[in-house]
């Protein structure tokens, strides 16, 4: 079974920090994805890379970057943590080469990130 | 894209076979049926997905319509750990499908 492993479960965080959250996937998937969702507002993308060094923009990326330095590692940074960046954070991983893959998507249990 | 209808919410007893329909009028010939679900504070976890034919997996059937316009996701034997949100969606082959998008889904609720 795929392993998509989200380096904390809930994380409580100031307003203005630097907060990094990782994700680690154990399949040599090509696509990464990060997400957030919020109540009302489903599922939204906010970066994904589709190899090592790459990344690509999604719906929102104000206020994050991100980083892959290794295939199995994707880091999702907030530069300076604002309080309507509390959300539940979610990474994927999935096989195939983004934009054009229909594999299915394998997600971490998520962050719970409350920025205060 | 092609849109997804799903019943709000449903409800099953521990044990007997659910059924959750998925209406997809406007499919094309390239959109794949894909399933999710996502279970109380966890991420969403893929389920099945499927072209033309029905497929089965060690989770559930996927029992797709000669027409395409609906499936049917098909839970044999419902258990408490079973209740979640199950999301319909369409990924299309060939085109810009990194993005997933849930609808509302069918809230599942299972009785002991």
């Amino acid at each position: 079974d795929v392993k998509v492993t989200q380096s904390s479960r809930y994380l409580v965080k100031r307003t203005g920090e630097k907060v990094f959250l990782e994700c680690v996937q154990d399949m040599d998937h090509e696509n990464m994805f990060w997400y957030r969702q919020d109540p009302g507002l489903g599922l939204r993308l906010i970066y994904f890379s589709y190899d090592v060094k790459m990344k690509e923009k999604g719906d929102i990326p104000e206020g994050y970057s991100v980083s892959r330095e290794k295939k199995e590692r994707f880091s999702l940074i907030l530069e300076s943590a604002s309080t309507n960046q509390t959300s539940m954070y979610l990474c994927a991983s999935s096989l195939g080469q983004a934009p054009y893959s229909n594999q299915p998507q394998h997600f971490g249990d998520g962050t719970r990130l409350s920025i205060l | 894209d092609a849109k997804t209808t799903q019943p709000n919410s449903m409800e099953s007893n521990e044990e007997e076979p659910v059924h959750l329909p998925c209406n997809h009028s406007t499919i094309s010939g390239t959109d794949y049926i894909h399933w999710y679900r996502q279970l109380p504070s966890q991420g969403p976890e893929y389920v099945i997905h499927g072209l033309t034919s029905n497929v089965n997996n060690r989770m559930a059937s996927l029992a797709i319509a000669e027409d395409r316009k609906s499936s049917t996701l098909i839970l044999h034997r419902a258990t408490l750990r079973d209740a979640a949100v199950y999301y319909c969606i369409l990924i299309r082959s060939g085109g810009s499908n990194y993005k997933l998008t849930f609808g509302k889904g069918t809230l599942l609720t299972v009785n002991p």
